[in-house]
């Protein structure tokens, strides 16, 4: 079956990065793009960005730009989302979510979520 | 990274009908298809209403969504104590490659 199965809980300090991995099976990796949404304790759902696994082309939330960099290993069927430069507000669970049509935007399925703390 | 307005809250007995509202502009409901997701307590969310109007096999046809305009509805009839839990509007703004903004979610309780 279809399956997004990201890395574990992270803890970081401030000023510190970040890289959660998204692992796909079940599915031709290279036909779908990928999506990155974090959610903040108590919070509602925010996209980071997207990344076209196939050539590695992506496009990020103007909130993001600079500081995040997805990238793709199709070797491994794997997608990546560094977030830079953590402060206290990074503080969320982040999701990888494939698109099963790009015009659509319809994310289908997510990643359980990985949940990154950063505190000093 | 603008977002779509949602009610907080909206609650029903079982077996009621409860709606939820989705407010957005021309640069996203608009002009784009509109996907709601589901998230239960403690899951990921999930995909309940894409395009619109149409379900994921496996989605019960309880669920159903509209769009006029530039505001969209989620309507949820014959009410469930498994339906609790927040719902989300979506849609793509402005262009392919645009921001993709979500609203601010609904908590549905079963009284």
């Amino acid at each position: 079956q279809v399956q997004l199965v990201q890395s574990g809980a992270e803890v970081k300090k401030p000023g510190a990065s970040v890289k959660v991995s998204c692992k796909a099976s079940g599915y031709s990796f290279t036909d779908y793009y990928m999506h990155w949404v974090r959610q903040a304790p108590g919070q509602g759902l925010e996209w980071m960005g997207i990344i076209n696994p196939s050539g590695g082309s992506t496009s990020y939330a103007q909130k993001f730009q600079g500081r995040v960099i997805m990238t793709t290993a199709t070797s491994t069927d794997t997608v990546y989302m560094e977030l830079r430069n953590l402060t206290s507000e990074d503080t969320a669970v982040y999701y990888c979510a494939r698109d099963l049509h790009l015009v659509v935007g319809q994310f289908d399925p997510w990643g359980q979520g990985t949940l990154v703390t950063v505190s000093s | 990274q603008s977002v779509l307005p949602q009610p907080p809250s909206a609650s029903g007995a079982p077996g009621q009908r409860v709606t939820i509202s989705c407010s957005g502009n021309r640069s996203n409901i608009g002009s784009s298809p509109v996907n709601w997701y589901q998230q239960l307590p403690g899951t990921a969310p999930k995909l309940l209403i894409y395009n619109t109007h149409q379900r994921p096999s496996g989605v019960p046809d309880r669920f159903s969504g509209s769009k006029s305009g530039t505001s969209a509805s989620l309507a949820i009839s014959g009410l469930q104590s498994e339906d609790e839990g927040d719902y989300y509007c979506a849609a793509w703004d402005d262009s392919l490659g645009g921001p993709y903004v979500f609203g601010t979610g609904t908590k549905v309780t079963v009284l």
